[in-house]
């Protein structure tokens, strides 16, 4: 079983349209990171979330950390096809924060023009 | 500057080969981590330097698998006797230290034949 569980796994909307990709831990997150990836590439970082109830913002994309520390949103806000990819979420989830990421599966986003 | 890069890009090895896979972190990165992404998954980490010292090698799969950062900057993966299973994307990632944002190479898409 998944450590981290993203929702949903695959998402097509309508350019324009806002949309919401959750993950959740049934552990403390020590730093979660969101990351975007296309097909074949690398990993792009976008945002690190470290403390309960923080909210970060980048150009039309927000990814909030809950007070409790076991899940994260991120929101699109205004999709663009620019946005399309494979979002992922990546957590420390060692209390001792050794650095050493796992990761959710991943949503694949796809953005109708 | 230049970030993380990885060759080769793409590699088709035959069962039974041995492959080596090279990373080139961030100058200066002191931390260095290997994932192994599989098909349609999030990716999973295999193991850790920082500087030459390889700390945690828990999720080398097999004793098949070897990494090595000599000199505390590029590092190999090595991976003998290739099996079918072995077939993934490998990411590199480096970080300025161990729990700092980590920033991906392209990978190197390892097909098994």
């Amino acid at each position: 079983s998944q450590e981290l569980e993203q929702s949903p796994q695959s998402l097509i909307v309508q350019e324009g349209k806002n949309l919401t990709i959750n993950c959740t831990s049934s552990k403390t997150l020590y730093g979660l990171y969101w990351y975007k990836q296309k097909y074949g590439e690398g990993l792009i970082f976008l945002m690190m979330l470290q403390k309960g109830g923080e909210e970060k913002s980048h150009e039309k994309i927000t990814a909030k950390l809950d007070e409790k520390k076991q899940q994260s949103s991120l929101h699109i806000t205004a999709s663009q096809p620019s946005h399309a990819g494979i979002y992922l979420c990546g957590a420390d989830t060692s209390s001792g924060n050794t650095g050493k990421l796992i990761f959710g599966q991943g949503t694949t986003l796809q953005v109708k023009p | 500057g230049a970030g993380v890069s990885q060759s080769p890009r793409y590699k088709v090895a035959k069962r039974g080969q041995d492959v080596a896979l090279r990373c080139d972190p961030i100058s200066g990165h002191v931390s260095l981590f290997w994932y192994q992404q599989a098909l349609g998954q999030g990716p999973e980490f295999l193991t850790y330097f920082q500087n030459e010292a390889q700390l945690d090698k828990s999720g080398l799969p097999s004793d098949r698998f070897f990494a090595e950062r000599p000199e505390g900057s590029v590092s190999t993966l090595k991976i003998q006797r290739t099996q079918q299973e072995d077939s993934a994307v490998y990411l590199c990632a480096s970080s300025p230290g161990q729990t700092d944002t980590q920033y991906f190479g392209p990978g190197t898409r390892l097909t098994v034949l």
